[in-house]
């Protein structure tokens, strides 16, 4: 996606946490997201920030937002075999409302 | 509440031929956007239709066309079809009023996956 930037994969225990990073280049975006993707399927949002929030928590999802260095991160605590899919960060830029760019997303693998 | 509900779910096409990919929106949702996603890509903007208009539009050529109709639903057109239109086609709707304020959130269907040889 247009300066929106993942790593490719990641692979973590069953158990540990997973640390997903993101970094995005338009300092005026109000909302990022994470959406999740599994095999055959569309995407499905997991969570968003607006963009004077730090963080957001949700059960087992944590999101950090750093703004001055537009660093986006989703951690899932404990993660969990169904948890494998490929994650994608977002964002909506306040110059157009109508466009959300994603990134290229992570593919997230689970060790037994 | 229905979701997000795209056809076909897969076709296959000839480079040069036509094709119109359908979506119904979510019940109470009145902003359809469509993305394009190449393997192993994430999803790209093609366009936005609100109240039956285009509302924005991504990096795509005119060859890339839609419509949505009075019940919000909406289709894609892909004129001269190349081999590099081969992706799985997503739409995604929005509820009304979220456009310019709120967060925007995208609810997606599954896809069309279209394969262009």
């Amino acid at each position: 996606g247009e300066d929106v930037e993942q790593s490719l994969f990641l692979s973590v225990r069953e158990g540990d946490s997973s640390v997903i990073n993101c970094t995005y280049t338009d300092s005026s975006s109000t909302y990022l997201y994470w959406y999740k993707q599994e095999p055959g399927a569309g995407l499905q949002l997991l969570t968003y920030i607006f963009s004077n929030m730090d963080m957001k928590q949700d059960q087992r999802l944590t999101v950090l937002l750093n703004k001055k260095d537009k660093h986006l991160s989703l951690r899932i605590a404990d993660t969990q075999t169904g948890d494998s899919a490929i994650y994608f960060c977002a964002e909506r830029r306040d110059s157009s409302a109508s466009k959300i760019i994603f990134g290229s997303g992570t593919r997230l693998s689970i060790r037994p | 509440e229905t979701g997000v509900t795209q056809s076909p779910t897969h076709l296959i096409k000839t480079r040069g031929q036509q094709v119109t990919l359908r979506c119904s929106s979510q019940s109470g949702h009145n902003t359809v956007s469509w993305y394009q996603q190449a393997l192993g890509q994430g999803p790209q903007f093609i366009f936005q239709y609100y109240r039956e208009e285009e509302n924005g539009r991504g990096n795509f050529p005119p060859r890339f066309s839609g419509l949505q109709f009075p019940n919000y639903s909406s289709e894609l057109n892909v004129n001269a079809l190349e081999l590099d239109d081969s992706a799985l086609y997503l739409c995604a709707s929005t509820p009304a009023g979220s456009r310019s304020s709120g967060a925007n959130v995208l609810t997606f269907g599954a896809g069309s996956r279209l394969t262009v040889l």
